[in-house]
């Protein structure tokens, strides 16, 4: 099956800067890739998806990139802000009947 | 609220009981997933109907796990003798039918968190 794996595990960032974080995927089929943010106590939301017939994506300040030769997907989110703090999470699937997470990333937005 | 819904939010339990759980999609969204997340780690999938078709499963689920859509629409998950391994958040989250732009945007419901003691 799939393994997808993602670092940093947790990451901190000035408000301000750019915070990125990286997925990587074992099965070279997966052809959607979502990312997802969840705050504390709360449910996974969907902040962006790529399809792989595109390499990138991006929308307002969060942009998503992706290398199928290398099997690696990046979130890149610009200008941070303190509600920016939270969990992501990637996720890979094939068919969009079963999707793979990554591990999450904790990221820390310091004012 | 339109969104997906479970209950029970929250279910303490003790070691060996059975416990169920419910999730109620948006509705028009013929497919549903479960998932289990452990504290620090991603959402872990469990099973995928679309319509009333269990069409997934994974592999890794103990055969005291089964879940059910009866009629397309709402879900149960039941876990019989419960262990204490089984406590995490369980997450249930639908989707649309598939389109033309290939929508695959699961939304989430809150979880119900089991506890076993």
């Amino acid at each position: 099956g799939e393994n997808v794996e993602q670092h940093p595990s947790t990451l901190s960032v000035q408000e301000g800067d750019s915070a990125v974080i990286k997925c990587t995927y074992s099965d070279s089929a997966s052809n959607y890739f979502p990312w997802y943010k969840q705050e504390l106590g709360k449910r996974p939301q969907l902040i962006i998806d790529i399809r792989s017939n595109v390499g990138e994506k991006k929308d307002q300040r969060i942009a998503v990139t992706l290398n199928k030769t290398a099997k690696h997907f990046s979130l890149h989110i610009t200008e941070t802000q303190p509600e920016d703090s939270a969990v992501y999470f990637c996720a890979a699937s094939k068919t969009g009947n079963q999707f793979y997470f990554g591990t999450g990333t904790s990221l820390t937005v310091i004012p | 609220d339109t969104g997906v819904s479970q209950d029970p939010r929250h279910k303490i339990t003790k070691r060996g009981q059975n416990v169920t759980f419910r999730c109620d999609p948006i509705s028009e969204h013929n497919r549903l997933y479960w998932y289990r997340q452990t504290l620090g780690q991603g959402p872990e999938f469990l099973t995928y109907f679309q319509n009333e078709a269990q069409l997934e499963k994974s592999r890794l689920l103990s055969d005291r796990f089964s879940a059910e859509r009866p009629k397309g629409s709402f879900s149960t998950l039941e876990i019989q003798r419960t262990e204490q391994g089984d406590s995490a958040m369980y997450l249930c989250a639908s989707s649309p039918p598939w389109d033309s732009l290939g929508s695959d945007t699961q939304y989430f419901g809150p979880g119900t968190r089991l506890t076993v003691l």
